[in-house]
C-alpha cells in the first residue's frame, strides 16, 4: 500500500536559518504530493503540492519538487522565521476518485529568535 | 476565503455521554473525511464520504463510533458511549475529485472525555 515516510523530529533551528525536512513516498501509481502545515490550535493547512514528476511546488518561501527517480519530495525553505514555527506533514494522493490522502507522522519545527 | 466549519470547538463531558461533532463542507466539495489526532498516534483516518455515500469507515470503532451524511451541507460523527480514550482532537476536512486536489481542514473539534 501507499506511504509516506518523514524524518525524525523534533527540529529546533535558529531564526534565518536553513530548513530541509525529508520526506519519502511509497505508491502503486503516480501520486500527486502535498505538504500541509498545521500551527498551535490549527487544522491543517495546505502549503504547497506537486502533481507530476519535476514539479516544485512552492508557497510562503518554502519549495519542493517531486523527485520521482528518488520517490522524494523535501521541504526546503532558505531562510525560517519564528513564525514558521508549527506541525509540518507531507502527504500523498493516489486516489483520484475520493481525494483520499496518506499522511506521514508530521515533524514539529521550532524555530527561536 | 471558503472554509470548513466544525462545532463546538471544544467539548467537554463525562465518560458514557453520547458526543456529536458536527462539520459543514466547504460548498461544492463532494468528499466529506473524518480525522483524529492525538499525540500517541499522531493523525489517524476514522472515515470518509464521497457524494454523502460512506466509502470507508475502517477506522472507526464500530461499536461506539458512527458517521453520517444527512445532507450535503453536515456531516456528523458521533460517540456513544464516549471513553476517556477517545479525548483528542478531531477533524472534517472536504475536497473535490481528482488526486491533484487537496483537502481543506476544519480547525476541530476538542474533545476530552473525563
Amino acid at each position: 500500500g501507499d506511504s509516506v515516510t518523514q524524518m525524525e523530529g523534533p527540529v529546533t533551528l535558529s531564526e534565518e536559518a536553513f530548513l530541509t525536512i525529508n520526506c519519502t513516498y511509497t505508491a502503486t501509481g503516480y501520486p500527486s504530493l502535498f505538504w500541509y502545515v498545521q500551527y498551535p490550535g490549527e487544522g491543517l493547512q495546505l502549503l504547497l503540492k506537486a502533481t507530476k514528476a519535476d514539479d516544485k511546488g512552492s508557497n510562503k518561501g518554502f519549495e519542493a519538487t517531486y523527485r520521482k527517480e528518488t520517490t522524494s519530495f523535501h521541504l526546503e525553505k532558505g531562510s525560517v522565521q519564528v513564525s514558521d514555527s508549527a506541525v509540518y506533514f507531507c502527504a500523498l494522493s493516489e486516489d483520484g476518485a475520493n481525494s483520499k490522502l496518506t499522511f506521514g507522522k508530521g515533524i514539529t519545527l521550532s524555530v527561536r529568535p | 476565503d471558503a472554509r470548513v466549519t466544525q462545532t463546538p470547538r471544544h467539548k467537554v463531558t463525562e465518560m458514557g455521554q453520547e458526543v456529536t461533532m458536527r462539520c459543514q463542507p466547504i460548498l461544492g466539495h463532494n468528499t466529506v473525511f473524518w480525522y483524529r489526532q492525538t499525540m500517541m498516534q499522531g493523525l489517524e483516518l476514522l472515515a470518509y464520504f464521497r457524494n454523502r455515500a460512506p466509502l470507508d469507515d475502517s477506522g472507526m470503532p464500530k461499536d461506539r463510533f458512527s458517521a453520517e451524511m444527512p445532507d450535503a451541507t453536515l456531516a456528523t460523527l458521533k460517540i456513544q458511549p464516549s471513553e476517556p480514550r477517545d479525548s483528542a482532537v478531531y477533524f472534517c476536512a472536504s475536497g473535490s475529485e481528482g488526486r491533484a486536489k487537496a483537502q481543506h481542514f476544519g480547525d476541530g473539534t476538542r474533545l476530552s472525555i473525563l
